[in-house]
């Protein structure tokens, strides 16, 4: 079965802390991506990344970082934690051809981030 | 935005009855997907439906695709409890290596 895994379902952190979210895929996808999903706003895009070492920013990329050395792993950095971006984030990843083909995209189960 | 927007934002109906969501959008697609999500959990694929087909079956769902109203809709036939969840359209736009998602419709399923 696919499998997208999100290392911490519920974090607690301080203000102004580096925060890291960190999330692999089992699935050999080019793509990954993270998303935040508020309520009422539904799900906005970060990041996301087609290759190793390859990042694009997505519709709110402001505050936030992103890492990908290899590619099963998709890390999501917060480099001084607000309490605005307490929040949650899903993490999911597609293969190549997104664009051509349609491919379905597979999510985590999401890591639950609260700033205090 | 290129954001699709779900219509309604919440539906309640009694078991067995059909319930019917619709998803708009503003620009030309690729295709159309269908996502669900249960509460506090990740969203799981229902269905996909390309720019040229205009229907399709998936079991109790049922999705239509209007492009010339840029406009879709997910049908749920015999509703049951366990279909109580959140429903999002995404779109896949032509250049984008991205889906864009909608807002969601918050369907409740009553006994």
């Amino acid at each position: 079965d696919v499998k997208v895994t999100q290392s911490s379902r519920y974090l607690v952190k301080r203000t102004g802390e580096k925060v890291f979210l960190e999330c692999v895929q089992d699935m050999d996808h080019e793509n990954m991506f993270w998303y935040r999903q508020d309520p009422g706003l539904g799900l906005r895009l970060i990041y996301f990344s087609y290759d190793v070492k390859m990042k694009e920013k997505g519709d709110i990329p402001e505050g936030y970082s992103v890492s990908r050395e290899k590619k099963e792993r998709f890390s999501l950095i917060l480099e001084s934690a607000s309490t605005n971006q307490t929040s949650m984030y899903l993490c999911a990843s597609s293969p190549r051809g997104l664009r051509k083909s349609g491919n379905t995209i597979y999510f985590g189960e999401g890591s639950w981030l609260t700033v205090v | 935005s290129q954001q699709g927007e779900e219509d309604p934002q919440a539906l309640s109906i009694q078991e067995g009855e059909n319930a019917t969501m619709n998803c708009s959008y503003k620009t030309s697609i690729n295709n159309l997907q269908w996502y669900r999500q249960n509460s506090g959990r990740g969203l799981v694929h229902l269905i996909l439906i390309r720019s040229n087909e205009r229907e399709k079956h998936s079991g109790r769902l049922r999705v239509t695709l209007d492009t010339s109203k840029k406009s879709s809709s997910l049908l749920i036939t015999a509703s049951r409890a366990a279909d109580t969840a959140s429903y999002f359209c995404a779109t896949d736009f032509w250049g984008a290596q991205k889906l864009v998602f909608g807002q969601g419709t918050r369907l409740t399923i009553n006994p």
